[in-house]
Parts: structure tokens; C-alpha cells; sequence
């Protein structure tokens, strides 16, 4: 029964390769994002949607690119990986934009690019 | 601007009380929360505070909200060795869409 689930768990990739995270959540949330945290856990918002339109887009390269299918569903594909993208990457959603109640997050998915 | 701010380590001895604290920048935020994230783990929601309260208990956990000086802290009565993780203070900032965001947490390690 989980909430916010993440695949995969684990990614390790060389540098200019192409890959995908895929989130899904179970929640019933209208509203969904991506975090990165880096090696010194700092959480920085990547990316949040809101009923499949893209409502957050912080200052993030473009090699990264979400998109949501439908409202329970973000995915993140990253184009020519680099080693400064190594990083946890987390899911979260929410019950509303506001996020009042908080955010669920995932458990996280492991990016290595070496 | 949007920055929370935490100290970053805090040791404590099982079975004290430890206290971790948090201040923030936008004022206008109505919900703050605290997040425990322990190793290899996701972030998991503990508790959060509503912008008008100034307290919160929670069985071992007291939250306490000072808006004028913007300053949250947690406090975990009873401090065991399970409680050992990075405890994230987090604000809703409201500058156009509401986004949450983190402080750099700070990590709790319980001992003997």
C-alpha cells in the first residue's frame, strides 16, 4: 500500500547517457513534485504539477524534463547526464497546491553518474 | 526571500530532551512543519504547526511557534537511540505558486 512510489531505487549511469525516474501516487493528490537532495542533504524543489499542468519550474537545466501523464503520475527524464547530477531525486505529493497538510514524499530514488 | 535555517548537528544523551530549532523568512506562511529523515529513508511528516497556534503537543514531540521573532523550534522529550536522524524544518513560502521549503536539517545523534 504505498503512498508514493519510485522507480527505480537505484540508478547508476555513465555521463552523457539518457534516463528516467517514474513516480506514482496512490493518495488520491492532485498535486505533485520533484526534489533533488545533494550529498550534503540540502532539498531543493525542482519541479510541481498540478492537475498535469506544470505550475513550479525552478531555475533547473534544461536536460531535465517532467512529465505527467495524468494527475497521479510524474516522471522525470534527464538528458546527457552529468556528474554534478549525482543526487537523491524524491517524489512528493500533495492535497493541494497549497500543500497545507504537507507533503508525502517517495522514498527516494539513488542517482549515480559516473 | 526564501531561506529556513537550522544548525546542523546536536548530540544528545538517551533520555534527555533534545531540542532543535528553526528560523524562517515569510511571514506570511500558515503552516510549518517538521520533517525526520532517517538514513537510506525518505522524509517522513512528524508534525506541523498552523501560523495562529503557538503550541503543539504531539505524545513526545512539543512544537513551539514564535511568529514575531519567526523562530520554530522541536522538542522530543525522552530522547531514545531511534530517534537518531536529520530532523528538516519546513515552511509553505507563498511567493507566487505555494512551494514548501527546507531547511538543511539538522542531525541528531542519540548516545548512551
Amino acid at each position: 500500500d504505498t503512498a508514493v512510489s519510485q522507480t527505480p531505487k537505484y540508478l547508476v549511469t555513465q555521463m552523457g547517457n539518457d534516463k528516467s525516474i517514474k513516480c506514482e501516487q496512490n493518495l488520491g493528490h492532485d498535486t505533485m513534485y520533484w526534489y533533488k537532495q545533494d550529498s550534503k542533504k540540502f532539498l531543493k524543489i525542482m519541479f510541481s504539477y498540478n492537475n498535469k499542468e506544470l505550475i513550479i519550474n525552478e531555475t533547473v537545466p534544461n536536460r531535465f524534463s517532467p512529465k505527467s501523464p495524468d494527475k497521479a503520475h510524474l516522471n522525470l527524464h534527464i538528458n546527457s547526464l552529468e556528474l554534478g547530477d549525482s543526487a537523491v531525486y524524491f517524489c512528493a505529493s500533495s492535497q493541494a497546491r497549497t500543500g497545507v497538510y504537507g507533503y508525502t514524499f517517495g522514498s527516494g530514488t539513488r542517482l549515480t553518474v559516473v | 526571500g526564501e531561506d529556513v535555517e537550522q544548525s546542523l548537528f546536536l548530540s544528545v544523551r538517551e533520555g534527555d530532551s533534545s531540542v532543535i530549532n528553526c528560523t524562517y523568512t515569510d511571514s506570511s506562511s500558515t503552516y510549518l512543519y517538521w520533517y525526520k529523515q532517517e538514513p537510506g529513508a525518505g522524509l517522513q511528516l512528524l508534525t506541523y504547526i498552523f501560523s495562529n497556534m503557538d503550541m503543539k503537543q504531539d505524545q513526545r514531540l512539543t512544537v513551539l511557534l514564535n511568529k514575531k521573532d519567526k523562530h520554530l523550534s522541536l522538542r522530543i522529550a525522552d530522547t531514545q537511540t531511534g530517534d537518531s536522524a536529520i530532523y528538516f524544518c519546513a515552511e509553505v513560502f507563498s511567493g507566487g505558486y505555494n512551494k514548501l521549503i527546507f531547511g538543511a536539517g539538522t542531525r541528531l545523534a542519540v548516545h548512551p
